[in-house]
């Protein structure tokens, strides 16, 4: 069975905290990864995709643990705007194209 | 915008009604996706059109009715739903193949079974 697993939270942290979410996932030949946002009754929108050297985009750091089959992001000085549910996403391939297998999401609540 | 238009963004319907959603991308791809995302459930695939054929169909009841004229329009057709099926049904495209399927959603139609 394919599975995407992340901690649902919420996770309620001031602003300025660092943040940590993670992901397993149980096909040890998913090839690509990504971590989306979706913000309250809005579609998901792609944060940032992760590779296997890790990356970093401003205040946001993806890694990925492809032995332990894991992945992380990082979140550093929230801001109020960072609430929403973050969902990690692994895409699989199958005949002509990838398909993107969906975690159910963290949510993220930063307050002032 | 992310370039995908979905319409209607509300609809509520009975169990015996006959109703479609509509999908647009304006951004040259070439695989559209239907989704469903339930309260408490991770977004679950629903369709894949790749080059308007149809490559995908996770096990989805016949009535929910997937159509693709072309690359840039996808329908979803509805006719006798259940209350179960309340959800936020979302539109995605992406370029297609094995590289460079980001995919960009649509804002969503929320549906209401009665």
């Amino acid at each position: 069975r394919k599975e995407v697993e992340q901690d649902p939270g919420p996770f309620n942290v001031p602003e300025g905290a660092t943040v940590a979410f993670n992901c397993t996932y149980s096909n040890s030949a998913s090839q690509s990864f990504f971590w989306y946002r979706q913000d309250c009754r809005k579609e998901p929108k792609l944060l940032m995709s992760v590779y296997s050297s890790g990356n970093e985009d401003g205040r946001f750091t993806a890694q990925l643990n492809r032995a332990s089959q894991y992945i992380s992001l990082l979140i550093r000085d929230s801001k109020l705007s960072d609430s929403a549910t973050y969902l990690c996403v692994v895409m699989e391939y199958g005949g002509s194209q990838g398909n993107l297998i969906f975690g159910k999401g963290t949510k993220l609540s930063v307050k002032p | 915008e992310t370039g995908v238009t979905q319409t209607p963004r509300h609809l509520v319907m009975g169990m015996t009604n006959k109703k479609s959603l509509k999908c647009e991308q304006h951004l040259g791809h070439n695989a559209m996706y239907w989704y469903k995302q339930s309260a408490k459930k991770p977004l679950e695939l629903m369709f894949v059109y790749n080059f308007k054929e149809q490559t995908e169909n996770n096990s989805v009841p016949s009535r929910f009715s997937p159509e693709c004229p072309n690359s840039s329009h996808l329908f979803l057709h509805l006719h006798t739903l259940q209350p179960e099926d309340s959800a936020l049904y979302l539109c995605a495209s992406s370029q297609g193949g094995q590289l460079g399927n980001i995919q960009y959603f649509g804002a969503g139609t929320r549906l209401s079974v009665l």
